[in-house]
């Protein structure tokens, strides 16, 4: 399983919005809207910030929204703030071999 | 509130078998799947499989050759166990919740750092 292509690095300004891209293929990111988002900071587990392509769990700030063009997933990020500096994964489901799921190679947000 | 809590030895020895636990509370075992997760140090996030307390398994195929994944309904836990190690094992492993059989993992636990060397 390859896994989803995401840039290595963005940044932004405090205030300002970014948004992350993650890419894949038609049996993954564009087949289906099952693309989910995580905030990951040193140290600790993964935080889940968007489900079912744009869904937000209780309690995830509406700062954070999901979208899809294609095979290309992404995560917005609005009214940057300092806490929001951390590593971003997106996952898929996949229909290849064993029906599983795949990450993305990760995103390092810098709030400058 | 669901907590998962991740259990076994640090160290193990290359070409030696990895075995973890993973403890549930808040929640029933029974209610959906469960998977493995692991981290390589200053690496992304790599799927290793999930079970559910049927039996039922889905593996990564570039390990799906080494892993086995039970659920053990009367403890609340599920395991994993990954044969013949090397140094690329090394990673923290998490154990997570996929919620209503989805593909996502709503709730983590706080990761088992797992060294391989002699």
């Amino acid at each position: 399983q390859s896994a989803l292509t995401q840039p290595a690095s963005v940044s932004g300004s405090p205030g300002q919005s970014i948004t992350i891209s993650c890419t894949g293929t038609s049996s993954d990111v564009g087949g289906y809207n099952y693309v989910s988002w995580y905030q990951q900071h040193p140290g600790k587990a993964p935080k889940l910030l968007i489900y079912d392509l744009n869904k937000r769990p209780s309690g995830v700030s509406n700062r954070f929204s999901g979208s899809k063009s294609g095979n290309t997933a992404s995560l917005t990020i609005s009214g940057l703030q300092a806490e929001d500096e951390a590593e971003y994964y997106c996952n898929s489901y996949t229909s290849t071999s064993t029906l599983g799921v795949v990450f993305g190679g990760g995103t390092k947000l810098t709030v400058l | 509130q669901v907590q998962l809590q991740e259990s076994g030895p640090g160290l193990v020895k290359p070409s030696e078998t990895l075995s973890l636990t993973c403890t549930v509370s808040g929640d029933s075992i029974s209610s959906t799947y469960w998977s493995w997760i692991r981290q390589p140090a200053g690496k992304g996030l790599e799927w290793i499989g999930r079970s559910y307390f049927t039996g039922s398994t889905f593996y990564n195929p570039s390990l799906r050759n080494r892993v086995t994944m039970s659920v053990d309904t009367s403890k609340n836990q599920f395991s994993l166990t990954l044969t013949s190690v090397t140094a690329a094992d090394t990673a923290v492993y998490y154990c997570a919740r996929n919620p209503h059989g989805s593909s996502w993992f709503d709730s983590w636990g706080q990761g088992t750092l797992v060294t391989v060397s002699s």
